[in-house]
């Protein structure tokens, strides 16, 4: 069975520095990795997914992640934030086992950028 | 126009009552689901249906039970509400099996508190 670990708990940054949120996957078989975002009161909306191809993977809002398969990591970044960017952030993972492919979520990491 | 809604929004009810959360999606997904997110925002799975059919029945009390009358609609229907059961509940949608392997759709949550 598949499970996530997201490091951090909290990370908070000021407006327009760089964040990196850490997530790291284990599973036996080949995965799917997501980024959720989760804004106050909302639902979760998916910010990027790496299926296959190349390990640098684009989102919405600037982020991207880079899906590294000797770490099992797939941690998302962002070069600039801005106060808008404070939310929760989901990293998730799904496979085949069991003949689906359910999604598995980390505990989250809240984000908070300050002025 | 919304992919997936659920109703109601918010619910608070007392003790031992009985309550049921709606959850529609117009997708055309073949795969739902129901997760409870607690006050640490954790995300949990309760019940996966694909194609009408439970696949996925984590261990929840058995006050919950889903129902699934066709493919765009997962109810959850909750008997002899606790006060644990307060928390936010996602309803989400996905096409399972194929190329979105498992990327999921969220509902916009409903809020119930047991007072």
């Amino acid at each position: 069975a598949q499970s996530v670990t997201q490091l951090d708990s909290q990370v908070p940054v000021f407006e327009e520095a760089p964040v990196e949120l850490r997530c790291n996957y284990s599973s036996s078989v080949s995965v799917y990795l997501f980024w959720y975002v989760q804004y106050p009161n909302q639902g979760l909306q998916l910010l990027l997914k790496y299926l296959s191809g190349s390990t640098l993977v684009k989102g919405i809002n600037g982020f991207e992640a880079e899906f590294n398969k000797s770490q099992t990591s797939f941690h998302l970044r962002k070069p600039s934030v801005h106060i808008s960017d404070t939310a929760e952030y989901f990293c998730a993972v799904s496979d085949r086992s069991g003949g689906s492919y359910i999604p598995t979520f980390g505990r989250g990491t809240s984000l908070i950028v300050h002025p | 126009d919304t992919a997936v809604s659920q109703t109601p929004k918010y619910l608070v009810t007392q003790m031992g009552n009985d309550k049921s959360i709606k959850c529609e999606q117009n997708l055309g997904h073949d795969t739902m689901y129901w997760y409870k997110q607690d006050s640490k925002k954790f995300l949990k799975i309760m019940f996966s249906y694909n194609n009408k059919e439970l696949i996925i029945n984590e261990t929840v009390p058995n006050r919950f039970s889903p129902k699934s009358p066709d493919k765009a609609h997962l109810n959850l229907h909750i008997n002899s509400l606790e006060l644990g059961d307060s928390a936010v509940y996602f309803c989400a949608s996905s096409q399972g099996v194929g190329q979105a392997k498992g990327e999921a759709f969220f509902g916009q949550g409903t809020r119930l508190t047991v007072v």
